[in-house]
């Protein structure tokens, strides 16, 4: 149990459909995180947001869309995904910018997304 | 963009033995962080780094910051059978960390 939790575990969803994932921290933590993790490549950073705020879009395409309502939750919209988008998405968090240990990231279980 | 270089890609061992693997890039990292993946599971921190030249240890784990702030080892000694999983390097610059592609470890009994 790291303190994030991740909502489906596995989601099989077909292209028209639109679904949403769900991650929640337990932290204390202000900075949270999507990536995504494909086979035999490095975790890809999709979305940062630090207190709430968007600080990061790392080029993802607008199919994917995030949402953080408070610190503590996260959300990533799926509309008209292809499938090539499926993969492992986690969730993770940190304490935030301005903190003495940066990078350490708490992660989430993942779910694993299906496209048919 | 920045890169890093894991390596060996996957280790298969016998139960007892000693493992290493390092990460190297060609960037310079202000952290280096390492993680466990088990099945089915998300990344869980098992060490990190915030110094060049620093070695820390975690039980039978043990990482080290190389010198030159562009590379990482971490060793387990005397592996066990749920050492099993894969193993990520994370270089950190000042706001994001890149991460490796991962070392596949398997232990047999």
């Amino acid at each position: 149990e790291t303190g994030v939790t991740q909502t489906p575990r596995h989601l099989v969803m077909g292209m028209t459909n639109k679904k949403s994932l769900k991650c929640e921290q337990h932290l204390g933590h202000n900075a949270m995180y999507w990536y995504k993790q494909s086979a035999k490549k490095p975790l890809e950073l999709m979305f940062v947001y630090s207190l709430e705020e968007r600080v990061e879009n790392n080029s993802v395409p607008s199919r994917f869309s995030p949402e953080c309502p408070n610190s503590s939750h996260l959300f990533l919209h799926l509309h008209t995904l292809q499938p090539e988008d499926s993969a492992l998405y986690l969730c993770a968090s940190s304490q935030g910018p301005g903190v003495s240990r940066p990078g350490e990231l708490f992660f989430g279980e993942g779910s694993r997304l299906t496209v048919l | 963009g920045q890169q890093l270089n894991q390596s060996p890609q996957s280790m298969f061992i016998q139960e007892g033995e000693d493992v290493s693997m390092n990460c190297t890039s060609s960037s310079i990292f202000n952290t280096w962080l390492w993680y466990k993946q088990d099945p089915g599971e998300g990344p869980v921190l098992l060490i990190a780094l915030y110094k060049a030249g620093e070695l820390t240890s975690n039980g039978r784990l043990t990482a080290q910051f190389g010198i030159t702030r562009k590379d990482s080892f971490l060793n387990i000694s005397a592996s066990i059978p749920s050492d099993v999983g894969i193993y990520f390097c994370a270089g950190g610059g000042t706001d994001k960390l890149i991460f490796g592609t991962g070392t596949r470890l398997q232990v047999f009994p």
